[in-house]
């Protein structure tokens, strides 16, 4: 059975840093492509990044370049989203999902971990 | 930017009735469409994708269509468990900026 969990959600003050983890199982993890995406409270999904099976390849939404930043330990069957210079307007739900090839629907996602950002 | 929009934004269903949801693209995204339907406090679930294929486990009450611009997911007989919200979204770009309709709830009459 396809599992992904993350960990790493808080509350963490407007400028500060957050790393949130995605443990993933019942699957070969090193063959897949992995993103993030997130849901504000009350509102819509946003996709934020992608991050390609080997982790050679990555991108970023226009609203976290250059703050947040996606890698993955394919050893460790983990992906990991580190989150700089957090704001207010970062506050969500963080999901990690799976994606399986190029131009793929995300076929599986984790529960979800909270960030909340606010002083 | 590929903007995607969702009509109704609410719809009220009986159990039993079919609902049929839309979802606008404003350029072609091909058949390159998902559907996902999230439940409070829960992850969203992929139901289609390709525009018409049903996702592993999916029941055959969903149904998908259209392609290009515009794109509907029919349930042809509510059953408790589909009170959710549904949510389209294109993977037709790359690189991936993926986006996502905002969502239509679906709600007991």
């Amino acid at each position: 059975e396809v599992q992904l969990v993350e960990s790493g959600g808080g509350l963490v003050q407007p400028g500060g840093s957050l790393r949130l983890s995605c443990a993933a199982s019942g699957f070969t993890f090193s063959h897949y492509e992995m993103n993030w995406v997130r849901q504000s409270p009350g509102k819509g999904l946003e996709w934020l990044s992608y991050i390609s099976s080997s982790g050679s390849t990555i991108f970023y939404a226009d609203s976290v370049k250059g703050r947040f930043t996606i890698s993955r330990d394919n050893a460790k069957n983990s992906l990991y989203l580190r989150m700089n210079s957090l704001r207010a307007e970062d506050t969500a739900v963080y999901y990690c999902a799976r994606m399986d090839g190029y131009k793929s629907p995300l076929d599986y996602w984790g529960q979800g971990t909270l960030v909340t950002v606010s002083s | 930017e590929i903007v995607m929009t969702q009509s109704p934004a609410t719809l009220s269903v009986s159990p039993g009735e079919g609902a049929t949801l839309s979802c606008r693209a404003s350029q072609s995204v091909h058949s390159n469409l998902a559907w996902y339907q999230q439940k409070p406090g829960q992850a969203p679930r992929l139901l289609l994708y390709g525009a018409s294929t049903r996702a592993t486990g999916i029941p055959a009450r969903f149904s998908g269509s259209g392609s290009g611009t515009e794109f509907t997911l029919t349930i042809s007989s509510l059953q408790s468990e589909d009170f959710a919200v549904y949510y389209c979204q294109q993977y037709n770009n790359w690189p991936p900026v993926f986006t996502f309709g905002p969502g239509t709830k679906v709600d007991i009459k």
